[in-house]
């Protein structure tokens, strides 16, 4: 099924190690996003990217790094994960940027950092 | 920064009931959209307002949007048990460098 698909959806992992989120999507959107999804600050962008090999920081990027090396994938790494880290990530797309569009968003990864 | 703000963080209704989330933002925008999101799930479009709009419908949906108090709402009409979920309000604003800021939602409850 055409879709955005978010893997793992759970993830435990301890401080100071290497985690990667995936992300996939089937439409071919130009846009994909990353957010995090805290108690009490709604969800906020950590990286987005326009198409393949562009990329560009939101407003939380620190200690993320991205890649986009195919249309179809935007994956998050955490080099070197902390606690405060910890949280649910959202995968999105979106065929355009105009703001009038509709982002499309996976079903999340709920991670923690123990 | 959140933009969006949403109120009531919470409401129970029964099923039937009209449901109205509020939603104000701080700076001038270009569009608003609403979302919604089911537990453990991801987010979902339901509708988008531009700023030069008033109100929009979509089946049981209406939205409204008064730019000169920089406020929307989300009514909900004939409200069922399916709607229970949070709610969030998305705005994009001028040379926001393609960033949508969510507001922290409405948590609705649909009593049967």
């Amino acid at each position: 099924d055409a879709g955005i698909t978010q893997s793992p959806r759970y993830k435990i992992t301890e401080t100071g190690r290497q985690v990667t989120l995936m992300c996939h999507q089937t439409w071919s959107h130009s846009y994909m996003f990353w957010y995090r999804q805290d108690l009490g600050h709604g969800l906020r962008l950590i990286y987005y990217s326009a198409a393949a090999d562009i990329t560009d920081k939101g407003e939380v990027p620190d200690g993320y790094v991205v890649s986009r090396s195919k249309t179809e994938n935007f994956p998050l790494t955490l080099e070197s994960a902390t606690r405060s880290q910890t949280s649910v990530y959202f995968c999105a797309s979106s065929e355009g940027w105009l703001g009038n569009q509709p982002q499309h968003f996976g079903d999340g990864t709920r991670l923690s950092i123990l | 920064s959140q933009q969006g703000e949403e109120d009531p963080q919470a409401l129970s209704i029964q099923e039937g009931e009209n449901a109205t989330m509020n939603c104000s933002y701080k700076t001038s925008i270009n569009n608003l959209q609403w979302y919604r999101q089911n537990s453990g799930r991801g987010l979902v479009h339901l509708i988008l307002i531009r700023s030069n709009e008033r109100e929009k419908h979509s089946g049981r949906l209406r939205v409204t949007l008064d730019t000169s108090k920089k406020s929307s709402s989300l009514l909900i009409t004939a409200s069922r048990a399916a709607d229970t979920a949070s709610y969030f309000c998305a705005t994009d604003q001028p040379g926001s460098a393609r960033q949508l800021t969510f507001g922290s939602g409405t948590q609705l409850t649909v009593l049967p």
